[in-house]
């Protein structure tokens, strides 16, 4: 079946430093999704990525779509504390809404 | 607009009993999910329904789970016998078609 995977599972950084991490899927997607987990909560919608090679941002968040739709991207720029969470990647295929989720990495932003 | 409520919240059982989670999905959503978040891992889909059917259920312990979305809205997972490793949250989420999932907050089931 389906896997998606992202790297890293882990990341610490201090305050003020940046953040990348990486999603892959097996098979190619119709558009991906990108959810924010803070410790102890539920998953929360960040954004959908649909068309080729598409580049959204949200204030500090850049996200990224990859051209042959298996690979996407989160950036974020001057991480602060309240960026802290796993962020997770999930991916729907052809025209059913089967939301396929990744593996997730989690943040842990000092001072 | 009221999101999607799950309860309980937290449930314990005894190993063998069986449980049940209830989920109110947002209206005028025909997609909803029911997800198994295991700690520090990813939500891994159970079943998913579209309207009252379910379209997806290969993920689906048959012999002890069970699934059923009343007149395309409400739902309830069920779990019998609970066997030690189901402890886990049991999230449940609805969507408009290929929309963004929205989820409820959870059911912690911990299993002794």
């Amino acid at each position: 079946g389906q896997q998606v995977m992202q790297i890293p599972q882990y990341q610490h950084v201090q305050e003020g430093e940046d953040f990348t991490t990486y999603c892959n899927s097996s098979t190619t997607l119709s558009n991906i999704q990108w959810y924010k987990q803070r410790p102890g909560g539920h998953p929360v919608f960040l954004i959908q990525l649909v068309k080729s090679g598409e580049v959204k941002k949200q204030k500090r968040l850049t996200f990224q779509f990859g051209e042959a739709k298996k690979n996407s991207s989160l950036h974020i720029t001057a991480t602060q504390t309240t960026d802290v969470g796993t962020y997770f990647c999930a991916g729907n295929t052809g025209t059913a809404s089967k939301l396929t989720f990744g593996t997730g990495t989690r943040l842990q932003v000092t001072l | 607009e009221a999101g999607v409520v799950q309860s309980p919240r937290y449930k314990i059982i005894e190993k063998k009993q069986p449980v049940a989670f209830w989920c109110n999905p947002i209206s005028g959503h025909n997609t909803l999910y029911w997800y198994l978040q295991n700690l520090g891992q990813g939500p891994e889909l159970l079943i998913r329904y579209e309207n009252e059917e379910a379209v997806d259920d290969s993920q689906l312990p048959k012999d002890r789970f069970s699934a059923e979305r009343l007149k395309g809205v409400d739902s309830t997972l069920k779990i019998q016998p609970a066997e030690l490793g189901d402890s886990a949250v049991y999230l449940c989420a609805s969507s408009r078609t290929q929309g963004e999932a929205f989820f409820g907050q959870g059911t912690r089931l911990t299993v002794v």
